[in-house]
């Protein structure tokens, strides 16, 4: 069956450090790969997407996220996080040739000054 | 232009009341999506639409939510008779014309709250 595991459920990191979140996920095929973020009361947001092709995505906010087809991760990263990164962030696997997308249950960061 | 936009945003019923959540998706967008999203969870898929017709609602969790998009814009989850297990956040969101590769944007959802 198809998974998602965010193993980190909250993250806390000082401002201007670096930053990385985990997602592995479980596919009998590779599936299409997207990362949002959500902010207290707001929709989700993308953050970036990876179909094929360059396995380093580069998304908007500075963040980037490497697909590893070996270990089966797509983890975010940002080299350097603002207190207004402070949010809930998911990773959503899209099996091929599916519609809707299959939410991790998200790592909530918090920034402190 | 404008985003994906829900109302209400917040909604409380009591037990046994029936409800009806709309959402609004951007003008032009084909495709629509409900997802559940309970307290510390992510989002869970409901149902799927292509213009009017609903072509997945596997993940509808009982015979009590239904939904519409009778004329391919607007669309309406209804869910009767509500219980206490209802009580989450639902999610919309639209996207381009068909693929599984097209993002899918999200209104701010409705907090439904079951007393």
């Amino acid at each position: 069956a198809q998974s998602v595991t965010q193993p980190d459920i909250h993250i806390t990191v000082s401002e201007g450090a670096s930053l990385e979140l985990r997602c592995n996920y479980s596919y009998g095929a590779t599936p299409y790969l997207f990362w949002y973020v959500q902010s207290p009361g707001q929709g989700l947001q993308l953050l970036l997407k990876y179909f094929s092709g360059d396995t380093l995505v580069q998304g908007i906010k500075g963040f980037e996220a490497e697909f590893k087809r070996s270990q089966s991760s797509f983890n975010l990263r940002k080299p350097s996080v603002h207190w207004s990164d402070a949010a809930e962030y998911f990773c959503a696997p899209n099996q091929t040739g599916a519609n809707n997308l299959f939410f991790g249950t998200g790592t909530r960061l918090t920034v402190i000054p | 232009g404008a985003g994906v936009s829900q109302s209400p945003r917040y909604k409380v019923a009591k037990r046994g009341q029936d409800v009806a959540l709309r959402c609004d998706p951007i003008s032009g967008h084909v495709s629509l999506f409900w997802y559940q999203q309970a307290l510390g969870q992510g989002p869970e898929f409901l149902t799927y639409f292509q213009n009017e017709a609903q072509l997945d609602k596997s993940g509808l969790p009982s015979d009590r939510f239904f939904a519409e998009r009778p004329e391919g814009s607007v669309s309406t989850l209804k869910i009767q008779r509500t219980q206490q297990e209802d009580s989450a956040v639902y999610l919309c969101a639209s996207s381009p014309p068909t693929s599984d590769t097209d993002t899918q944007y999200f209104g701010p959802g409705t907090r439904l709250t079951v007393l």
